[in-house]
């Protein structure tokens, strides 16, 4: 299976400041037709998770501008530009490339 | 606006049965490929795909992971826009909130919790 490790585990913010979270896949995720299909979670205490990011960098709808995704190779970001109260949650990335698709262990974001 | 709401969780012994329904609205279930996944508890909340289903214009195949296979089914029915997850021979690992979702999961349901207990 791909092996999505994600770093930081913990990650306290300042309220305003930026965020970056990481996820490094095991090989590489460009599927049979060109896409890549890395997708970012966010999931708020106590809630369903809520999908941000798919293929790589594309904003779900509703999704606010501050949170964009990135690649490099297998190497994948989410940084959320000016971090609010609400960002408060756990985040996960999740390839959707190879079955069984897979999921990072998450990242615990805090306001400091 | 697109809903699932899922329902049948529950306390069950390892060996025993259980099925969860999921009821999807506010879009055409028919043509949506479903899934199933799963956070246990007890795994620092860690995620896992169960299985999926395509839509029946896709062909309808399901794909399951290694952990249920064979002891897992999903099903749907595309009259009574409802999805299935029917889980045979439960052990205790199986101990998790499952969760039903469109099939990129672009929406989820609010899970339901299924404990198996020895």
């Amino acid at each position: 299976d791909v092996v999505m490790t994600q770093s930081p585990l913990s990650l306290p913010v300042t309220l305003g400041q930026p965020a970056s979270i990481s996820c490094r896949s095991s090989q590489s995720l460009v599927y049979s037709d060109g896409n890549t299909y890395l997708s970012w979670f966010q999931q708020r205490p106590g809630q369903s998770p809520r999908r941000l990011i798919y293929k790589v960098s594309n904003r779900d709808s509703g999704v606010p501008d501050r949170f964009s995704g990135s690649a490099s190779g297998t190497d994948f970001t989410l940084k959320i530009s000016r971090v609010e109260a609400e960002d408060v949650g756990v985040y996960y990335c999740m390839q959707g490339t190879h079955w069984p698709y897979t999921f990072g262990q998450g990242t615990n974001l805090e306001i400091k | 606006e697109v809903q699932l709401v899922e329902s049948g969780g529950g306390l069950v012994k390892t060996g025993g049965s259980l099925r969860l329904s999921c009821a999807a609205s506010g879009f055409t279930f028919r043509n949506a490929w479903m899934a199933w996944v799963r956070q246990a508890p007890g795994k620092g909340l860690e995620w896992e795909w169960v299985g999926r289903i395509r839509s029946k214009t896709d062909g309808g195949a399901t794909d399951y992971a290694a952990p249920v296979k064979d002891r897992f089914t999903i099903s749907r029915d595309d009259l009574e826009n409802t999805l299935y997850l029917q889980m045979n021979s439960l052990k205790t690992e199986d101990t998790a909130v499952y969760y039903c979702a469109t099939g990129a999961l672009g929406t989820w349901g609010q899970g339901t919790l299924v404990i198996v207990s020895s």
